[in-house]
C-alpha cells in the first residue's frame, strides 16, 4: 500500500459542469501524476506535478487543469465536463522504493451525461 | 515522443502453461521499463521492472527481458494459475527529469483452470 486515496471513487455529472478529483498520498512524494484509463487506449498521462505549485502538461491535458497547494495533495479539475472526459482516472506517485517506480491509487469512475 | 506497443491483446492459456507477453519501444532514450497487473476494479500494481543496464531480471513466477538494440521487453508467467487473470500493462520511461512512462494498450490474460 503506497499510501494514495482518491476521492470520491465515483461520480455521476452532467455535461457543462465543473468537477473536481481529489489525489492524497499520505508519504510526502514531490512527483504526482494523474492519467486516464479508457478502453483500447491503455493508461495515458494528464497531468503531472514535481512540487507544490510546480504542474506541467502530459499527452492529454485539454479541457484539464491541476492544482497543487500542499505536499499531499494533487487536485484534477474538469472546468466544464464533456461526454468525452467519461472515464476512469487514476492517480500516481513516484518515489516509494526507487527514484522511477510508480504506484497507482484505486481509481476514480467518472460518468459525464 | 514514445510510442509503445503491446501484443497480444487477449491471451487464453490452460492453468499451468506459460505466458508471453510482448512490448516494443520508439524513443533509444528510455531505459525503464516496468509492467503492471490490473485487477478488475482496481488500481495498477506493480510487478517487476527492468532498467537498461540488465537483459533479465526474474522474481519467482515472473520473468522480464530487454533487448535494448531491438527496442523490445517481454514478460513471462511461468506455471500458470488463475490468479494471474488480469490485464497486464507495460510501459517505457526515461528513467530522468519528470520520469513520464508510456503506457502500452494492455493484454487480457484469461488463465483457464
Amino acid at each position: 500500500d503506497a499510501g494514495i486515496t482518491q476521492s470520491p471513487r465515483h461520480k455521476v455529472t452532467e455535461t457543462g459542469t465543473p468537477v473536481t478529483l481529489r489525489c492524497h498520498q499520505t508519504e510526502n512524494h514531490r512527483y504526482m501524476y494523474w492519467y486516464r484509463q479508457d478502453p483500447g487506449h491503455g493508461l495515458r498521462l494528464i497531468h503531472y506535478s514535481y512540487g507544490v505549485k510546480d504542474t506541467d502538461k502530459g499527452e492529454v491535458s485539454d479541457g484539464y487543469s491541476v492544482s497543487r497547494s500542499k505536499t499531499e495533495d494533487f487536485l484534477l479539475t474538469l472546468e466544464s465536463a464533456t461526454s468525452s472526459q467519461t472515464s476512469v482516472y487514476f492517480c500516481a506517485i513516484r518515489g516509494v522504493q526507487t527514484v522511477d517506480e510508480q504506484y497507482f491509487g484505486p481509481g476514480t469512475r467518472l460518468t459525464v451525461t | 515522443g514514445e510510442n509503445v506497443e503491446q501484443h497480444p491483446s487477449t491471451l487464453s492459456v490452460q492453468e499451468g502453461d506459460s505466458a508471453v507477453i510482448k512490448c516494443t519501444y520508439s524513443d533509444s532514450a528510455s531505459n525503464y521499463f516496468p509492467w503492471y497487473k490490473q485487477e478488475l476494479g482496481k488500481g495498477p500494481q506493480l510487478i517487476i521492472d527492468i532498467r537498461s543496464n540488465v537483459g533479465e531480471k526474474k522474481d519467482q513466477r515472473i520473468a522480464v527481458t530487454l533487448n535494448k538494440t531491438a527496442k523490445h521487453f517481454s514478460l513471462h508467467i511461468t506455471e500458470t494459475q488463475p490468479e494471474d487473470s488480469a490485464v497486464y500493462f507495460c510501459a517505457a520511461g526515461a528513467g530522468a527529469g519528470s520520469y513520464q512512462l508510456t503506457f502500452g494498450k494492455g493484454t487480457k490474460l484469461s488463465v483457464i483452470p
